[in-house]
């Protein structure tokens, strides 16, 4: 299994400001991702965070706007730049081994409030 | 490109009774996962389906996969009240794990 912590819980930010999410594991897991959750809609992926490498972003996002950081096997970060009200979001992260047979753990996510 | 549909969207039903929850997606997978969120929460695992004609059972709740006709299906028993959250199947497209979501199923049951 894998427990992940993300930070911060919760943030209220200006327009054109940028905010860093974190996201650790208590373990090594092989793949972390992230998404985006409006309310009340189901979860959207945002990249694929590759250990010592680039993201890989999925249709509709793009490096400039959402930079990601995966130093190593337990951490990673997403920064949602140049912020705008369509930004308001719940940013989760969520992380598997790679195991057939496991599920895909999923962090308690960022509430992120744009104004 | 990957779809993964479920329904109903909405349900509200009432204690005791029975109901199924569908999920289809469009393109070959080996592997389903079903997850429940409660308000404000993040995802909590249920199921992880892995092959056809897989079952997984734990209480109220069913899961079963059937590949060949790219449905899986989430069987409430007998449901109780706090079995309301919102229950969202996701599929795994490629061998990276990564995954996509249906848009979930609100479920809401009258004591």
């Amino acid at each position: 299994s894998a427990v992940i912590s993300q930070k911060p819980s919760r943030d209220i930010c200006q327009r054109g400001t940028s905010l860093t999410i974190q996201c650790q594991v208590d373990s090594q897991v092989t793949m972390m991702f992230w998404y985006r959750q409006q309310p009340g809609q189901s979860l959207t992926l945002i990249a694929t965070a590759n250990q010592g490498s680039e993201a890989t972003y999925e249709s509709g996002f793009v490096i400039d706007k959402f930079p990601i950081s995966r130093p190593n096997l337990t951490f990673s970060t997403l920064t949602v730049s140049n912020m705008s009200p369509e930004d308001s979001s719940i940013y989760l992260c969520s992380a598997s081994k790679v195991v057939r047979t496991d599920t895909q753990y999923f962090g308690p996510g960022t509430r992120l409030t744009v104004l | 490109e990957l779809k993964v549909e479920q329904n109903p969207l909405f349900l509200s039903m009432q204690e005791g009774k029975n109901y199924t929850i569908y999920c289809n997606y469009s393109t070959t997978s080996d592997r389903l996962y079903w997850y429940r969120q409660d308000p404000g929460k993040s995802l909590e695992s249920l199921f992880v389906l892995l092959s056809n004609g897989a079952v997984k059972q734990e209480g109220r709740l069913m899961a079963s996969l059937d590949t060949k006709a790219r449905l899986s299906t989430l069987h409430i028993t007998a449901a109780v009240h706090d079995l309301s959250a919102t229950y969202f199947c996701a599929v795994d497209i490629d061998r990276d794990d990564k995954i996509i979501f249906g848009k979930g199923t609100r479920l809401h049951i009258l004591p």
